[in-house]
């Protein structure tokens, strides 16, 4: 079983739309990261949120996390084109400090 | 340009050759790590190195051996491999991996696109 269940695993969409991926798990965290992986490239942060109830802003992209640091979720406005890569939600092992990335969500923005 | 050089970029190697990947940071970084990456999937963790010495290995086969000669470098060293170990091998790093520093992002390199023939 997955660690962190991520959804939708793909998503194709056109330029300006609104789309929502969502992170979620029956464990509970103490934070939380969500990564971007753009073709050719290794992933990169976005952002981290700590505390239950925490919302950031990055722009276009709004970052949740759930009141019960269980879930996450990454809102994107007005997708465009060089939004398109794989989103990564990831979290670190308790007691080993592994990262530990969800599936991944592949999003497509098409012009 | 990030801060964790990868080289080769790309890499094509026969299942007898022995080939190296190689890393490299600068960031006073004390943990490294290797993944292997395939096309639409995560990252999946091969090897942590935790202060020079292997704290996790993921119950990788021993054809793919990891070496840090010191706190910059982190080397995978390949030999016979077999065509389904084709895939992105990405090179990371995080100042540590205590739980202290669990909110510090790892930086990846761009990988090392390998192909087995």
């Amino acid at each position: 079983t997955q660690l962190l269940e991520q959804s939708p695993q793909f998503l194709s969409i056109q330029e300006g739309e609104n789309l929502t991926v969502y992170c979620n798990s029956s464990s509970v965290f103490s934070s939380l990261q969500w990564y971007r992986q753009e073709p050719g490239e290794g992933p990169v942060l976005l952002v981290t949120v700590v505390t239950g109830g925490e919302v950031k802003k990055l722009k276009r992209l709004t970052f949740q996390f759930g009141d019960a640091r269980k879930d996450s979720s990454l809102h994107i406005t007005a997708a465009q084109p060089g939004d398109t890569g794989l989103y990564l939600c990831a979290v670190r092992g308790s007691n080993t400090g592994k990262l530990i990335f969800g599936q991944g969500t592949t999003l497509q923005v098409k012009p | 340009d990030t801060e964790v050089t990868q080289t080769p970029k790309h890499l094509v190697m026969g299942m007898t050759n022995k080939k190296s990947l190689k890393c490299e940071q600068h960031m006073g970084h004390r943990a490294m790590y290797w993944y292997k990456q395939k096309a639409k999937k995560p990252p999946e963790l091969m090897f942590v190195y935790s202060y020079e010495k292997l704290s996790i290995n993921e119950s990788v086969p021993s054809r793919f051996s990891p070496e840090c000669p010191n706190s910059s470098l982190l080397n995978l060293h390949l030999h016979a491999l077999q065509p389904e170990d084709s895939a992105l091998y990405l090179c990371a790093s995080s100042p540590q991996t205590a739980p202290s520093s669990y909110n510090s992002p790892l930086h990846f390199g761009n990988g090392t696109r390998l192909t087995v023939t």
